[in-house]
């Protein structure tokens, strides 16, 4: 098993750029999850998903949207980038039973200039 | 909004010392995690307690839960070079519609020095 994959490893995207990162895992978790992790500071949630085609807001959702089609992918897509974007983005996925142990990606590194 | 208080932010010692880390929160948790990352990589997790007391053992690892389940520790005895990383802890909200919902302590930089 691969686990949780994510693509791009790096990138760099001027302000008003737009881009998806992907985000796939292959444990038929329900569960997934975007986070943001700037230096210093823990993981902050953006948005998560308990399902195909079930989305809803974390604690940072503004900037971002997601969508879920399948149980094994969740793209994060970047609107108009800024340069309050740049940050370490991982994604996640759990099984929907407790105790919610978390499954994490290597993480996206965005810089936004 | 639940928080997760992690302490200390940093920790440098020399190989062989023992330190101890901290997460305290005034909420009750369904479950604390405990996970390591190391840099460019994702946090990976090392330990799930769920029951109020709980300790568990991880060779040189010890993990508590406190008996109210709003706080938790790690402790590393004789630390090592490869225990280098950032700790971070996390607590599962509990209640039927947290959706697997983790809050995350602010993590603590560990380096050790041979």
């Amino acid at each position: 098993n691969a686990g949780v994959t994510q693509t791009p490893k790096f990138r760099i995207l001027k302000i008003g750029q737009s881009m998806t990162l992907q985000c796939t895992q292959d444990m038929n978790h329900n569960y997934m999850y975007w986070y943001r992790q700037d230096p210093g500071m823990g993981l902050k949630l953006i948005y998560y998903s308990v399902g195909a085609g079930i989305t809803d807001k974390g604690e940072v959702p503004n900037g971002y949207n997601v969508s879920r089609s399948t149980t094994e992918d969740f793209p994060l897509r970047l609107e108009l980038a800024a340069p309050s974007q740049t940050s370490v983005y991982f994604c996640a996925s759990s099984f929907q039973g407790g105790p919610y142990e978390q499954y994490f990606g290597p993480g996206t590194r965005l810089t936004v200039t | 909004t639940q928080l997760l208080e992690q302490s200390p932010q940093f920790l440098s010692i020399q190989e062989g010392e023992n330190l101890t880390v901290y997460c305290n929160s005034s909420s009750v948790f369904s479950s604390l995690q405990w996970y390591r990352q190391e840099p460019g990589e994702g946090p990976v997790l090392l330990v799930t307690v769920v029951t109020g007391g709980e300790v568990k053992k991880l060779k040189r690892l010890t993990f508590q839960f406190g008996d109210a389940r709003k706080d938790s520790s790690l402790h590393i005895t004789a630390a090592q070079p490869g225990d280098t990383g950032l700790y971070l802890c996390a607590g599962a909200s509990a209640g039927g519609t947290s959706y697997g919902k983790l809050t995350f302590g602010q993590g603590t930089i560990l380096t050790v020095h041979p």
